[in-house]
């Protein structure tokens, strides 16, 4: 499939773990926060997000955290599994439909 | 309920031909994308469009065309393709503010 980036920074964790990926963001005017997971060869799906007047939302698994004081976003993996294993990237999102992309992290799931 | 869909998944073609890349969705959303993805860029937005016949330059339009005679289709036209433009493109779709991708094309310009 596609490779999406051979040069990201890599997160490796253990089978069972927590991972936490992180994001910085530079429009303070962004009020709307996408995490997004994207697979080999597939295009970006849809994990979680995030508006800016809240700190913290959780689903299944995954938590995210906002910090506004100083433009950061996390996602927290619970449990990582092997299906885990992918580019994750934060999309902030600011007067609409500007979006704005991160680069990505790409998660390995060790066994 | 098929969502996004893209056609072709796969493309080869030669440096000046013209090749359209299609993108459907089901759900009757307002807002369309076109993103490229290359290595150590992430997603680059090539053209959006809010309506039907409605469309506007993203951040890297330029060899680019594209159209938006019905609301489910937003077909990308590389009139001379170019060398430069081998990546893989990405289809989107919004009504708020969560965008949903298509599956995506991988081009490659010889």
């Amino acid at each position: 499939g596609e490779s999406v980036g051979l040069h990201l920074p890599t997160l490796s964790v253990q089978e069972g773990d927590n991972s936490i990926i992180n994001c910085a963001y530079s429009n303070s005017a962004s009020d709307y926060f996408i995490w997004y997971k994207q697979e080999s060869g597939k295009g970006p799906q849809f994990i979680i997000d995030i508006r800016s007047n809240m700190d913290k939302r959780q689903g299944q698994r995954v938590t995210v955290l906002l910090n506004k004081t100083v433009k950061h976003l996390s996602l927290q993996i619970a449990a990582t599994q092997p299906g885990d294993s992918a580019v994750y990237f934060c999309a902030e999102i600011y007067y609409g439909q500007n979006f704005v992309f991160g680069p990505g992290t790409r998660l390995s799931v060790l066994p | 309920d098929a969502g996004i869909t893209q056609s072709p998944r796969y493309k080869i073609t030669e440096t000046g031909r013209q090749v359209t890349l299609m993108c459907h969705q089901t759900w009757s959303h307002s807002y369309m994308f076109w993103y490229r993805q290359d290595l150590g860029h992430g997603l680059r937005l090539i053209y959006y469009s809010a309506a039907a016949d409605i469309t506007d330059k993203g951040e890297v339009p330029d060899g680019y065309v594209v159209s938006r005679s019905k609301t489910e289709n937003f077909p990308l036209t590389l009139e001379s393709a170019t060398r430069s433009q081998t990546s893989v493109y990405f289809c989107a779709s919004s009504e708020s503010d969560t965008q949903y991708f298509g599956p995506g094309t991988r081009l490659t310009v010889l």
